[in-house]
């Protein structure tokens, strides 16, 4: 299993430009998350989305769009890239139950650094 | 309101032991949480906690919760330089099927 992946892994936007983000899991998750990450503020949750079709806003939505088509899929959009949007983005996804044994695991993927002019 | 806070900084010297604090506002807690994130990479779990517990050991990890006081704490036994990370904080309330909130992660230097 690849666990989660995303891509691409690195970007430089001109302010203005618009890009999708691509986040893939072969775990069958129902749950699925972007989180921006900027230094001295942890991780910050954009946006979610708890099953095929469903998306939720999360504590930083403005400026971004996201898509849950696919239930293995997620994507994050930048329709119109500014500057503050310059972090590290990562993607992470989880059971929607507590499996015997075990808590609510996120997995994290490795992260896109993007970085905006 | 949920808050999750640590310190950001930690520096310890090799071989000592490491204790990483947190605390927490919200009561209804059912799931406390520590993740480790090495340069340049996402976050992993380390290991967790359920409210009703006080203690969980896994080799040289000890967490200890106080619910009383809303304070987590992660300490690591023999520190070494591969420990060096972020090491985040969070929680999970009621029924589990909401995000998980982060502290915004306290960094630690393991001096050789």
């Amino acid at each position: 299993n690849a666990g989660v992946t995303q891509t691409p892994k690195f970007r430089v936007l001109k302010t203005g430009q618009s890009m999708t983000l691509l986040c893939a899991q072969d775990m069958n998750h129902e749950y699925m998350y972007w989180y921006r990450q900027d230094p001295g503020m942890g991780l910050r949750l954009i946006h979610y989305s708890v099953g095929e079709g469903t998306t939720a806003k999360g504590e930083v939505p403005d400026g971004y769009n996201v898509s849950r088509l696919k239930k293995q899929n997620f994507l994050l959009g930048l329709e119109s890239a500014a500057p503050s949007q310059t972090s590290v983005y990562f993607c992470a996804s989880s059971y929607s139950e507590r499996l015997p044994g075990l808590g609510y695991e996120q997995y994290f993927g490795p992260g896109t650094r993007l970085t905006v002019t | 309101g949920e808050d999750v806070e640590q310190s950001l900084f930690l520096s310890v010297r090799e071989g000592d032991s490491s204790v990483i604090n947190c605390t927490y506002t919200d009561s209804s807690s059912t799931y406390l949480y520590w993740y480790k994130q090495e340069p340049g990479a996402g976050l992993q779990l380390l290991t967790y906690i359920f409210s009703n517990m006080d203690m969980k050991q896994d080799q040289r990890l000890t967490v200890l919760l106080n619910k009383k006081d809303k304070h987590l704490s992660l300490r690591i036994a023999d520190t070494q330089t591969g420990d060096s990370a972020i090491y985040f904080c969070a929680e999970i309330m009621n029924s589990g099927n909401t995000p998980l909130v982060f502290g915004k992660g306290t960094r630690l230097s393991v001096i050789a």
